[in-house]
């Protein structure tokens, strides 16, 4: 089975702290992502990742940064934490380029930032 | 505008029952439609995964039934168990040069023993 796994489960930062989310898959993928779950909304994408070292904006990429330099090994980098940016955070990959793979989540970070 | 729209929000049922969520969705061009379960405090985990030309996919307790042409999926689950409590989420995926995914909002299902 594929798993992915994320380092933190519950995170509380202070409004203006860098703050680093890590995530590991162990299948090999290619395919990483961040997304964030809110009340309400659908999971929306942050950042995305293809391969080692290249990285792509997905909807709502403002106040956020990624890093990719190992293939197992996909980092959400908030370079100043707001208290907008409380929420869930879930890391997921997928291999390939088949539109039929599916995605594999981790089980999420809650952040929380006062 | 992309969208998927699910219905209901939330619904309860007896323990043993049947039970049929719904997703309509607005996205083109449509490459598949995905139903994820999300159990409380964890990740999705994927159910099942449709392409344009299948009507039906099961998995276990879980049928997936897709129309393309109405632009309708349901997500039925027989002989519910107390483990089947989640949120179900449909997601629609674009056919686009990279798999873009539209993500529902998901129904919560809380199954009563």
């Amino acid at each position: 089975d594929v798993k992915v796994t994320q380092s933190s489960r519950y995170l509380v930062k202070r409004t203006g702290e860098k703050v680093f989310l890590e995530c590991v898959q162990d299948m090999d993928h290619e395919n990483m992502f961040w997304y964030r779950q809110d009340p309400g909304l659908g999971l929306r994408l942050i950042y995305f990742s293809y391969d080692v070292k290249m990285k792509e904006k997905g909807d709502i990429p403002e106040g956020y940064s990624v890093s990719r330099e190992k293939k197992e090994r996909f980092s959400l980098i908030l370079e100043s934490a707001s208290t907008n940016q409380t929420s869930m955070y879930l890391c997921a990959s997928t291999a390939g380029q088949s539109y039929n793979s599916p995605l594999h989540f981790g089980n999420g970070t809650r952040l929380t930032v006062t | 505008k992309n969208q998927v729209e699910q219905s209901p929000q939330s619904l309860i049922i007896l323990e043993g029952k049947n039970c049929t969520l719904q997703c309509n969705y607005t996205v083109s061009p449509f490459s598949n439609l995905r139903w994820y379960k999300q159990d409380t405090g964890r990740g999705p985990v994927s159910l099942t995964i449709m392409t344009f030309s299948e009507n039906t996919k099961s998995n276990g307790r879980y049928t997936a039934t897709l129309d393309a042409d109405t632009k309708q999926s349901s997500l039925h689950i027989t002989a519910s168990q107390l483990s089947d409590s989640a949120s179900y989420i449909c997601v629609v995926s674009v056919y686009t040069g990279f798999q873009k995914l539209v993500f529902g909002t998901g129904t919560r299902l809380l199954v009563s023993p």
